[in-house]
């Protein structure tokens, strides 16, 4: 079966930084998306991968390695805005989303 | 510009009554997709379309059905309801951005079945 696993919540300073890990066992690979989505809204775009290494894009980054079926999340300089949940979604080899649970990041001052 | 709007946003029903969710796009979007989110689990795909007139299963279609008549509505009917279909659904539309296919969402709309 599609799989993707992401951490259920973790914690984080204001200020410092956190890194959101998500592993994914998929049928085939064509990219790798991660979303935001704060409490009771819309999940909203962050960033897309389909080739290994790292995006940056401003305070946010991603990183992807495909030999390893894995990809993390970086957020730097944390702010109280970025509490919310993360979504990864894989797309498969049919072109189909497979999503994340979420991790659900709560900032601390 | 609105974006994906998503109606009603809240809606209570009992076992066995119907409803249909009405979403709008003003992004003139040729693909557009109705999600359910249930907590602890990934957002789930239950019908999409990739053009007016077209409409397709996705990963738990049962118990609902979809139409596409116009390219910039896209409706999501509950045939009877069950207990089991209380969730938020999530409406989206999509565009291709720099080679990927970029969902922007609407608001949701939660519903609860009695």
């Amino acid at each position: 079966g599609q799989n993707i696993d992401q951490p259920t919540e973790m914690t984080a300073t204001e200020g410092a930084i956190v890194q959101i890990n998500c592993t994914y066992q998929t049928s085939g690979f064509n990219g790798l998306f991660w979303y935001q989505q704060h409490a009771g809204e819309a999940p909203t775009f962050l960033s897309y991968n389909v080739l290994d290494g790292l995006e940056e894009k401003g305070r946010f980054s991603s990183f992807l390695s495909r030999s390893k079926g894995y990809s993390y999340l970086l957020l730097k300089e944390l702010q109280m805005k970025d509490s919310a949940s993360y979504l990864c979604a894989v797309v498969d080899s049919n072109y189909q989303l497979i999503w994340g649970a979420g991790t659900k990041l709560i900032i601390k001052p | 510009n609105a974006g994906v709007t998503q109606t009603p946003k809240f809606r209570v029903l009992k076992t066995g009554q119907s409803m249909t969710l009405l979403c709008a796009q003003d992004m003139n979007h040729e693909y557009m997709y109705w999600y359910r989110q249930d907590p602890g689990m990934g957002l789930r795909l239950i019908h999409y379309s990739v053009g007016e007139g077209t409409t397709a299963k996705g990963e738990v279609p049962d118990g609902y059905n979809v139409s596409r008549l116009k390219k910039q509505n896209f409706l999501l009917g509950l045939e009877s309801a069950a207990p089991s279909q209380t969730s938020v659904y999530f409406c989206a539309s999509s565009s291709h951005v720099s080679g990927a296919n970029v969902l922007t969402f609407g608001a949701g709309s939660r519903l609860t079945v009695l």
